[in-house]
């Protein structure tokens, strides 16, 4: 089974703050997701990593970057936090050639102050 | 316009009835679609994929419009534990993404 995982289910930050979101897998997946979910708007993407050290902007990645050092772990980084960041965040996986079985981690409800 | 759009409902459902509900996609480039399940307060997980031709796995049944972009889902015998958001997802050709509906909520009742 895969399994994905986050380093916090909730988490409360002031604005201005950095902020880390860690997300692991176990399943020597290539590809990994940041995603924010909001009530009426879906899941949005907000940046996407193919490789180690590769990666690619979503649909939202204005307040947004990430580091992908090891294949396993991907981390989103909120370099200034606001209150507009406040959201469901949504880690996923998948391997290389199925970019669309996504493997989601339990998410981290931030809220920012 | 949205990528994709879901009535949101919530569709409110007797124990064994039968529900249905649609989304539509506004890609018509788009070639792969699924419907992934949210539990409250849980991840999305992937349900079943969607084939041209429709689909049944167990109690769900998908189907395809290509013509008037849209998908279905159809759950008989609802039982409690069906009580979900639905999430409607299509892939972006232009980018192999995928776009994400709003979901569909749907509470199957004792």
């Amino acid at each position: 089974d895969v399994k994905v995982t986050q380093s916090s289910r909730y988490l409360v930050k002031r604005t201005g703050e950095k902020v880390f979101l860690e997300c692991v897998q176990d399943m020597d997946h290539e590809n990994m997701f940041w995603y924010r979910q909001d009530p009426g708007l879906g899941l949005r993407l907000i940046y996407f990593s193919y490789d180690v050290k590769m990666k690619e902007k979503g649909d939202i990645p204005e307040g947004y970057s990430v580091s992908r050092e090891k294949k396993e772990r991907f981390s989103l980084i909120l370099e200034s936090a606001s209150t507009n960041q406040t959201s469901m965040y949504l880690c996923a996986s998948s391997l290389a050639g199925d970019r669309d079985t996504q493997y989601f981690g339990p998410g981290t409800r931030l809220t920012v102050l | 316009r949205k990528e994709v759009e879901q009535d949101p409902g919530p569709f409110n459902v007797p124990e064994g009835a039968t529900v249905a509900f649609n989304c539509t996609y506004s890609n018509s480039a788009s070639q792969s679609f699924f419907w992934y399940r949210q539990d409250c307060r849980k991840e999305p997980k992937l349900l079943m994929s969607v084939y041209s031709s429709g689909n049944e796995d167990g109690r769900f049944t998908a189907q395809l419009n290509r013509a008037s972009q849209y998908i279905s889902l159809l759950i008989r015998d609802s039982k409690l534990s069906d009580s979900a958001t639905y999430l409607c997802v299509v892939n972006r050709p232009n980018d192999y993404k995928l776009s994400f509906g709003a979901g569909t909520t749907v509470t199957v009742r004792a």
